[in-house]
């Protein structure tokens, strides 16, 4: 079975902290993505990985970076958290094989609330 | 244009019976992958069914099924049965497969998402 897991299920922060959120796979996927979503606007991408080190921005970037230095382990980071970034983050990886065939499985998600 | 349209916010369903979740899709490739998840409360998203363009019979796994309609662009999911358990958010999603570009790998699209309420 798919494994993929995030650091926290729930998370508090004050405006302006430095935020890290971190997904680990345990399939060796070569694909890793971050959404948010929130409600009446659906999962928004945010950035995804397709390698070590590579990292493509998503639909919704902005104030947001990511970082892939080991394959298992994708980490989103909020530089400086603001109070319109409170969400649900969802964490998902895909094998990277098979083009359209290819099915991402999903972290249990991280509610962040910036107060 | 929206690529893949819920257009049903809530159902309801007697519990044991059947429920049809609809989804269309927009696409101009010819190879494209279609997918449910099921969000439950806790808000992990699960994945239930996959449908491949070129696939000629319906996807069907447990009490899941797929009516994969290709001239209509349409991939609708039946839950047979229906349990309690089954109460979620249910989510279609898209993944088209006609450019190789690895800066565009993987990227799949959502709907909003279907609520679905079994009631006892």
């Amino acid at each position: 079975d798919v494994k993929v897991t995030q650091s926290s299920r729930y998370l508090v922060k004050r405006t302006g902290e430095k935020v890290f959120l971190e997904c680990v796979q345990d399939m060796d996927h070569e694909n890793m993505f971050w959404y948010r979503q929130d409600p009446g606007l659906g999962l928004r991408l945010i950035y995804f990985s397709y390698d070590v080190k590579m990292k493509e921005k998503g639909d919704i970037p902005e104030g947001y970076s990511v970082s892939r230095e080991k394959k298992e382990r994708f980490s989103l980071i909020l530089e400086s958290a603001s109070t319109n970034q409170t969400s649900m983050y969802l964490c998902a990886s895909s094998t990277g094989q098979g083009g359209f065939t290819d099915t991402q499985y999903f972290g249990p998600g991280t509610r962040l609330t910036v107060l | 244009a929206q690529k893949i349209t819920q257009t049903q916010p809530g159902m309801f369903v007697q519990e044991k019976e059947a429920v049809t979740l609809d989804c269309t899709y927009d696409t101009s490739d010819q190879s494209y992958g279609l997918f449910w998840y099921k969000q439950p409360s806790s808000g992990e998203m699960i994945f239930l069914i996959y449908q491949g363009s070129y696939d000629e019979q319906n996807a069907t796994e447990g009490r899941y099924s797929l009516n994969f309609q290709k001239a209509r662009k349409s991939a609708n999911l039946v839950i047979s049965a229906s349990q309690l358990g089954d109460s979620a958010m249910y989510f279609c999603a898209m993944r088209e497969g006609d450019s190789n570009d690895d800066t565009n790998a993987g990227k799949s699209t959502f709907g909003d998402g279907t609520t679905l309420t079994v009631k006892p």
